[in-house]
């Protein structure tokens, strides 16, 4: 398996852009997770899916961000409007049921200018 | 807030010495911990694990140690080697939930 995958893997945007951040979950895994990683708060759980559901997104900062999760094999997080503070690298990560740990993909540094 | 914690941004030790990293958990109903290391450009990576019910768990050069009623566990990396250097997170999993909450990390730095 190519593990997680995530695109792309850096991403330079102007303030108040729309990003678009991919991940590719390991196949058969029912569970994904978007984190961020910043000095402060280190790797911060922003949501996470089971079975493509979203579960818990009381991380996700604001309502300028959104993930979506249409099918076992592809997840999305969005920001529209993008600010400079969102400015960090974002993980995908995803697991299976009753497994304990899970499986990060590169992840995305994205810079917002 | 952060329900755990890594207080030690960074540490250096002697190839061949013992790294001891440390983290904190705020919640006793944390059922499970895992260890993460982490190299540059990279995604963080599964080391070690351990489960309330224990208080150690051994793994080559690597034993984790919890100690419930302090809400506190440790990494032990005996002898460390030049390609331990990285960032280690620790993470805790309540038992009614499948996330796991990360700490800040801690950079180790093994001087050869």
């Amino acid at each position: 398996d190519a593990g997680v995958i995530q695109s792309p893997r850096h991403e330079v945007t102007e303030m108040g852009q729309e990003v678009t951040l991919r991940c590719k979950p390991i196949s058969g895994h029912n569970s994904l997770f978007w984190y961020r990683q910043t000095m402060m708060r280190g790797l911060e759980l922003l949501i996470y899916f089971n079975n493509n559901v979203p579960i818990d997104d009381s991380g996700m900062p604001e309502d300028r961000f959104s993930a979506k999760m249409p099918n076992a094999s592809f997840s999305t997080l969005k920001i529209q409007p993008s600010e400079p503070r969102d400015s960090a690298v974002y993980f995908c990560a995803s697991s299976l049921t009753g497994q304990h740990g899970y499986t990060f993909g590169s992840g995305t540094r994205l810079t917002v200018v | 807030d952060q329900q755990v914690k890594q207080n030690s941004p960074s540490l250096s030790v002697q190839e061949g010495r013992i790294s001891i990293l440390n983290c904190d958990y705020t919640n006793s109903m944390f059922d499970y911990f895992l260890w993460y290391k982490k190299y540059p450009a990279e995604g963080p990576t599964f080391l070690i694990s351990i489960s309330s019910i224990k208080d150690k768990n051994e793994d080559g050069r690597f034993t984790v140690f919890l100690n419930k009623s302090a809400k506190h566990l440790s990494l032990h990396i005996v002898p460390s080697q030049p390609g331990d250097s990285a960032v280690y997170f620790c993470a805790a999993r309540g038992h009614t939930g499948n996330q796991f909450y990360f700490g800040t990390g801690t950079s180790l730095t093994v001087i050869p």
